[in-house]
């Protein structure tokens, strides 16, 4: 299986701050990357996927970047509602599907 | 919109099975592949397997092979995922969620299962 790895494993930022998380693939996954936010006692959300496109109604603050094994998610002006996991997850291994281990993003 | 509906919450003795469900509220349910994912308490998403109505073929993740079976149900519309053996590391809220486009875009409201003796 393609092992995927994010970093941080969590995060503190305040209201107005520019944030980025990192998803490493343990091999090539060109661009079959998608990511996710979760709150808490709620079901994951997709915001990104092919590694750069935006789900129709997230907000445009939200940016992907990136192809082959390492992946970047960018926050750029975060909001309060934006504190949650995130979630990197690879579609290029089918008929196996991996998830990043999470990335709790916290208020400072 | 199309909603996934899954059925309550289970608690189960170590070694048993549970049979957790999930429903489209609408839409072409032949169409869909559906996916379960499982989320222990605390814990990141973890794939176990989908079927897929419209070719009738299913995929599991290599740990839970022989252990869970995935099947959905034309006549209503209702998808399955049953995981036998009960272990208390199988306590987890299970998600089916739709694959489209090679994303989970639709998920249901989850199912807990507890596995407790």
């Amino acid at each position: 299986d393609i092992q995927m790895t994010q970093s941080p494993s969590s995060l503190s930022a305040s209201v107005g701050d520019r944030v980025t998380i990192t998803c490493r693939a343990s091999q090539s996954i060109y661009i079959y990357l998608n990511w996710y936010q979760q709150k808490p006692g709620k079901a994951p959300k997709i915001l990104i996927s092919a590694a750069s496109t935006l789900q129709s109604g997230v907000p445009s603050r939200f940016s992907g970047s990136g192809s082959g094994t390492d992946f970047i998610l960018t926050i750029s002006s975060l909001q309060p509602e934006d504190f949650a996991t995130y979630y990197c997850q690879q579609s290029y291994s089918t008929p196996s599907i991996t998830f990043g281990q999470g990335t709790r993003l916290e208020i400072k | 919109q199309v909603q996934l509906v899954q059925s309550g919450a289970e608690v189960k003795k170590p070694g048993s099975s549970v049979k957790v469900s999930c429903k489209p509220s609408g839409g072409p349910f032949s169409s869909y592949t559906l996916s379960w994912v499982r989320q222990a308490p605390g814990q990141g998403l973890e794939w176990v397997g989908r079927a897929i109505p419209s070719v009738g073929m299913t995929h599991y993740a290599q740990k839970f092979q022989g252990r869970v079976t995935i099947t959905a149900d034309k006549s209503t519309s209702t998808a399955y995922m049953e995981l036998s053996s009960l272990r208390s590391d199988d306590t987890a809220m299970y998600y089916c969620a739709r694959e489209h486009t090679r994303t989970f875009d639709i998920w249901g409201q989850g199912t807990m299962v507890t596995v407790s003796s």
